[in-house]
């Protein structure tokens, strides 16, 4: 158990639905960052969050939102879902910057849209 | 400027022998590259990192070589074992005290026959 915990693990939903994932990250961690990987595009950053405050923003398409709540844990809302949006979510947690830790990911969410 | 190239894609070792996974990196300012293990179903788990103030970064059975000038680093897996088996990616970030985005190579997926 890497202490950081992702819900649900799977997720089957329909084109045009909307879904949230769940993250809660690791106890103490103040960054949350969450990344999406598919077969063609590998482990694309999507956004990263500190201390509830957007950090950084990587190539999420705008149907895509995210936040991070005071208790930490994070949340990605994911509308107008279409086939290509299959894919696993992973979030991944740190206190700020670890070189000995880097940053510690869950096990991750995998959608399906049928 | 922000792609992470990585190669192979697949290598297949024999039990005993050494893997080699080779990335390039176009971004100067990076100044952490971590090397990410992935079993089926897990998150991406840290192996080694090394910053570019160092051509070498040695742990037990794996070491990471890094050339600046080349912008090129490697990682080898020396004694390679049937549970070495997995999915490796190299990373890159720029280092912030709140924590920054990893760029992922495309991955390379190892596996060691018996």
């Amino acid at each position: 158990d890497s202490g950081v915990t992702q819900t649900p693990k799977h997720l089957i939903t329909a084109t045009g639905q909307r879904v949230t994932l769940r993250c809660s990250p690791r106890s103490g961690d103040l960054s949350v960052y969450w990344y999406q990987q598919s077969l063609d595009q590998g482990l694309q950053f999507l956004i990263q969050y500190y201390n509830g405050e957007e950090r950084a923003k990587g190539n999420i398409l705008e149907r895509f939102s995210a936040q991070q709540f005071p208790d930490l844990h994070s949340e990605l809302n994911l509308s107008s879902l279409e086939l290509g949006d299959s894919a696993l979510y992973f979030c991944a947690s740190s206190v700020g910057f670890e070189f000995s830790y880097g940053y510690t990911f869950g096990s991750g969410t995998r959608l399906t849209v049928v | 400027q922000q792609q992470v190239k990585q190669s192979p894609q697949s290598l297949i070792v024999q039990k005993g022998g050494i893997s080699i996974i080779n990335c390039a990196y176009e971004n100067t300012a990076f100044d952490y590259f971590p090397w990410y293990q992935q079993f089926p179903g897990k998150g991406p788990a840290l192996l080694i990192a090394i910053r570019p103030d160092v051509s070498e970064k040695k742990e037990g059975r794996f070491t990471i070589s890094f050339n600046k000038s080349a912008k090129q680093f490697s990682l080898h897996i020396m004694d390679s074992q049937p549970g070495d088996s997995a999915t490796y990616f190299c990373a890159a970030s720029k280092i912030e005290t709140s924590g920054s985005r990893l760029t992922f190579g495309e991955g390379t997926q190892l596996t060691v026959n018996p």
